[in-house]
């Protein structure tokens, strides 16, 4: 089955404790993403990446950390979590976006993760 | 950068009536417009999407339409349903060296018996 897969789907932590959030895709799909989700403020886009070993920050992407070893693979890092990073993290593919190719994003299930 | 905006923020229709939700965008470069539809406690969805050579598109009961001149994009449910609860939001496609997605804030939609 075609899909995007976050782990872990729910975090607690505490300030300071370094963490990652795993995001995987079966679909062979060149273009990643993450996004926060927060009240009011919709979907804001923290760090993408059009292919392996590129990447690049979004609208929000003090805090954060990624990679793209692989095409399937794009973990968010977060080395020093604080409690104004506690949202809803989503992972999205597409099989690319570039010009006149804009493709459909699959998001995965959502990670709620709460910094205290 | 491009900037989405998006209203209503909250919808309330009763259900068989029409739905209409607006959005404007500011890159005039933008060329590509979709919609997603986000359940509770579930991940977004693509309803449907536009691109900027066509100026509407349906799908059954949804359809979207396109304005480029006044740089807005709506979405119409018609016939409403409870299933269409849901929060929507709106996207526009931003070239800034690379390609990224900008979102609108989202709707809410409430359908009421």
């Amino acid at each position: 089955e075609a899909q995007v897969t976050q782990n872990p789907r729910y975090l607690i932590t505490v300030t300071g404790k370094k963490l990652t959030v795993t995001c995987s895709q079966n679909m062979n799909h060149e273009y990643m993403s993450w996004y926060r989700q927060d009240p009011g403020l919709g979907l804001r886009q923290i760090y993408y990446s059009m292919n392996v070993e590129v990447t690049d920050k979004g609208d929000v992407p003090e805090g954060y950390k990624v990679s793209r070893k692989e095409k399937r693979n794009f973990p968010l890092i977060l080395e020093s979590p604080s409690p104004n990073q506690t949202s809803l993290y989503f992972c999205a593919s597409s099989i690319r976006q570039g010009p006149n190719q804009n493709t459909e994003a699959f998001f995965g299930q959502g990670t709620r993760l709460t910094v205290v | 950068g491009e900037n989405v905006e998006q209203h209503p923020s909250t919808l309330s229709v009763q259900e068989g009536d029409s739905a209409v939700i607006k959005c404007t965008y500011s890159d005039s470069a933008s060329n590509y417009f979709p919609w997603y539809k986000q359940e509770l406690g579930k991940r977004p969805q693509l309803i449907i999407d536009i691109r900027s050579n066509v100026g509407e598109k349906k799908d059954q009961r949804i359809a979207v339409t396109l304005n480029k001149t006044a740089k807005h994009f709506s979405l119409h449910i018609t016939e409403t349903q409870p299933e269409d609860s849901a929060v929507y939001f709106c996207a526009a496609i931003q070239y800034s060296g690379n390609y990224q997605l900008i979102w609108g804030a989202g709707t809410k939609l409430i359908i009421k018996p």
